[in-house]
């Protein structure tokens, strides 16, 4: 069964902050994961891609622990622009077919 | 570069009409996702093709939807007869696939209201 639980939230932090999600799946043998974020009312856009060694970019780091199964994003310093909802994607299959499944999002709300 | 294109971006409709959604891909990807979004139920994946051959139709919610991928440039997602329980948005997405690999784009998304 292919199952992504994210924790709804919201996360309600200011400026400055330091915060982190979590994101649990069921098996999966992918290699990659994937954090998009969604603005309200547009389209979920790529944020990062994870992978066994985890991912940095600036303010933010992704982390895979495929023992305990569940991908984290860390968000430094949090800044106004960065509230949105953070989705995470999960590929289930296999033999070099594998179909994304998304988590129902957790939504950060960064305020002054 | 254009990014995902979806046509129409707004669509209102009465409950019993034919709706058709339509998407064209990145140039050169080779995987293209058709998704609903709901509040009660998340982002949901109704079909993906890969090289224009459906792979995985298991979303479909039931006979009324349709998808077809003529092209490489276009695919078209067809409800037949709508009902209010399909307001949702849809959106399009389309990928390189490479093993194990899917960053996806999505386009703007089409807002189906059905009165």
């Amino acid at each position: 069964r292919k199952e992504v639980e994210q924790d709804p939230g919201p996360f309600n932090v200011p400026e400055g902050a330091t915060v982190a999600f979590n994101c649990t799946y069921s098996n999966s043998a992918s290699q990659s994961f994937f954090w998009y974020r969604q603005d309200c009312r547009k389209e979920p856009k790529l944020l990062m891609s994870v992978y066994s060694s985890g991912n940095e970019d600036g303010r933010f780091t992704a982390q895979l622990n495929r023992a305990s199964q569940y991908i984290s994003l860390l968000i430094r310093d949090s800044k106004l622009s960065d509230s949105a909802t953070y989705l995470c994607v999960v590929p289930f299959g296999g033999g070099g077919s594998y179909i994304p499944t998304f988590g129902r999002g957790t939504s950060l709300i960064v305020h002054p | 570069d254009a990014g995902v294109i979806q046509s129409p971006r707004h669509e209102v409709t009465e409950m019993g009409q034919e709706v058709t959604l339509r998407c064209k891909p990145i140039s050169g990807h080779n995987s293209l996702f058709w998704y609903r979004q709901t509040m009660m139920r998340g982002l949901e994946l109704l079909i993906y093709f890969n090289n224009n051959v459906p792979i995985d139709d298991s979303g479909m919610p039931e006979d009324r939807f349709s998808a077809k991928m003529p092209n490489a440039s276009f695919s078209t997602l067809k409800i037949q007869p709508s009902e209010p329980r399909d307001s949702a948005v849809y959106f399009c997405a389309s990928s390189l696939a490479g093993t194990g690999l899917y960053e996806q784009y999505f386009g703007p998304g089409t807002r189906l209201t059905v009165t």
